[in-house]
């Protein structure tokens, strides 16, 4: 399987708890994302990489929430000292860097099967 | 601010055809994409606009309207497989693709 991969899938907490997501993009992908989805809503972004830069981070991600990707390849998303309201599917996505500004490739990102925290 | 418009339900008889609207307000656009989402699985990609006009694959065919800010998305030969969520999901520089909040469509026989 070459797509994007995810672990863990399913992940209950207790609040306060520290959880820990892991992302494989597909591997000739230079951009990495995260976001976030709570039932009924969109994907919204959370923060994104191009190689193992972070680019962008969302006012969303508060400084309970940390990323990486060290080595440019796969990514990790962790948040600290959970709270209720974290209760969300975390999602990642990868895409090509746009060579060309407006074409497809540069902007269709590819997402994984999503991560689903639970904080009790 | 970039912010997108869809509406939140649609009903189509299997076989029928729908039309899902979406307008956007977004600076710097470059295009418009949309995804479908399966309750419980990720978004998957269904189609790229970046110019004026109408792009077909199969079944979907996505529009996008630059001067109005408006795009929809056009599922024909309706199958209750296709009963998901829809998003559109703006494109603008650099920044991070932006999604609308989804349109649930239900495909009923």
């Amino acid at each position: 399987d070459t797509g994007v991969s995810q672990d863990p899938r399913h992940k209950i907490t207790k609040r306060g708890q520290n959880v820990t997501f892991r992302c494989d993009p597909i591997s000739e992908h230079n951009r990495l994302y995260w976001y976030r989805q709570t039932l009924g809503q969109g994907p919204e972004f959370l923060t994104y990489f191009q190689n193992e830069a972070q680019l962008e981070k969302s006012r969303l991600l508060s400084d309970r929430f940390s990323a990486e990707r060290p080595k440019g390849s796969f990514s990790t998303l962790e948040i600290q000292r959970t709270e209720q309201g974290d209760s969300a599917m975390y999602l990642c996505a990868s895409g090509l860097g746009a060579l060309e500004a407006r074409s497809s490739s540069g902007n269709t990102i590819y997402f994984g099967e999503g991560s689903w925290l639970t904080v009790v | 601010g970039q912010s997108l418009e869809q509406p939140s339900e649609v009903t189509a008889v299997e076989g029928a055809i729908v039309q899902i609207n979406c307008t956007y307000q977004t600076s710097g656009f470059y295009g418009l994409s949309w995804y479908q989402q399966h309750d419980g699985g990720a978004p998957t990609f269904l189609s790229y606009n970046a110019l004026d006009g109408l792009e077909e694959t199969g079944r979907f065919s996505s529009f996008l309207s630059r001067s109005d800010s408006y795009g929809y998305l056009l599922l024909q030969e309706l199958q209750m497989k296709d009963s998901a969520s829809y998003f559109c999901a703006a494109s603008s520089g650099n920044t991070p693709l932006v999604f609308g909040k989804g349109t649930r469509l239900s495909v009923i026989a």
